[in-house]
């Protein structure tokens, strides 16, 4: 079956721009994750978010983040005034059941942004 | 979450199976063993996780010895696809909303 889709694959912006990354996660799961990985390192939590409940946001690095997740399915990462440091891969996850469970994640294959 | 520790580095031949260990001396009893893999430019990919019994899917062996201080996944027939870095993984079920990704074992299979 389909498994998470991220878009874009890949996303250029200048320094200062907005950014919107989008996450499918797999249709049916109710938790989902958005991480990011820098080059060469291990991933990082962003936010989670689990059926209607408050999202999870102790992860995000500063008010220039924020997620929303629409409907219980899509999710949109948005990254605004985006400085060099936010290069990386972002990466979303989803799960068939959040907290409380032992459900593995499944991952996309990643938005990797780079702000020059 | 318990700290894991593992080999850097791996080969194996092609054919072969890849036996990947992994020490976790400190987990707790309601924490699970989860294993993933990352290949290049693509996201992490689940491939097993047990509690204390082994267990076997169409992927992999996991094999958890008796005090549940280590593990090693088997990999029986290792391909060229199968070269990327794998991570293992403690966590307890119901605390933890995150996967705490340590540097992990960068497996290379040769032909």
């Amino acid at each position: 079956g389909a498994g998470v889709s991220q878009s874009p694959s890949n996303k250029v912006t200048e320094k200062g721009k907005d950014v919107e990354l989008r996450c499918d996660p797999i249709s049916g799961h109710t938790a989902l994750y958005w991480y990011r990985q820098s080059l060469g390192q291990g991933l990082e939590f962003l936010i989670y978010f689990q059926g209607n409940s408050a999202p999870d946001k102790s992860g995000l690095p500063s008010d220039r983040f924020s997620a929303e997740r629409t409907g219980g399915s899509v999710s949109t990462l948005t990254i605004q005034r985006t400085q060099q440091e936010d290069s990386a891969v972002y990466l979303c996850a989803s799960s068939p059941r959040g907290q409380g469970s032992n459900s593995p994640l499944h991952f996309g294959n990643g938005t990797r942004l780079t702000v020059t | 979450d318990a700290k894991t520790t593992q080999p850097t580095s791996m080969d194996c031949a092609e054919g072969r199976a890849a036996n990947l260990p992994c020490n976790h001396s400190t987990i707790s009893g309601n924490e699970y063993v989860y294993w993933y893999r990352q290949i290049h430019s693509q996201g992490p990919q689940y491939i097993i996780h047990g509690l204390k019994n082994n267990e076997t899917n169409e992927m992999a062996s996991l094999i958890i010895t008796e005090d549940r201080k280590s593990s090693t996944l088997i990999l029986p027939h290792a391909t060229l696809r199968d070269t990327a870095v794998y991570y293992c993984i403690v966590r307890v079920a119901y605390a933890g909303n995150m996967l705490t990704f340590g540097g992990g074992t960068r497996l290379m299979v040769k032909p």
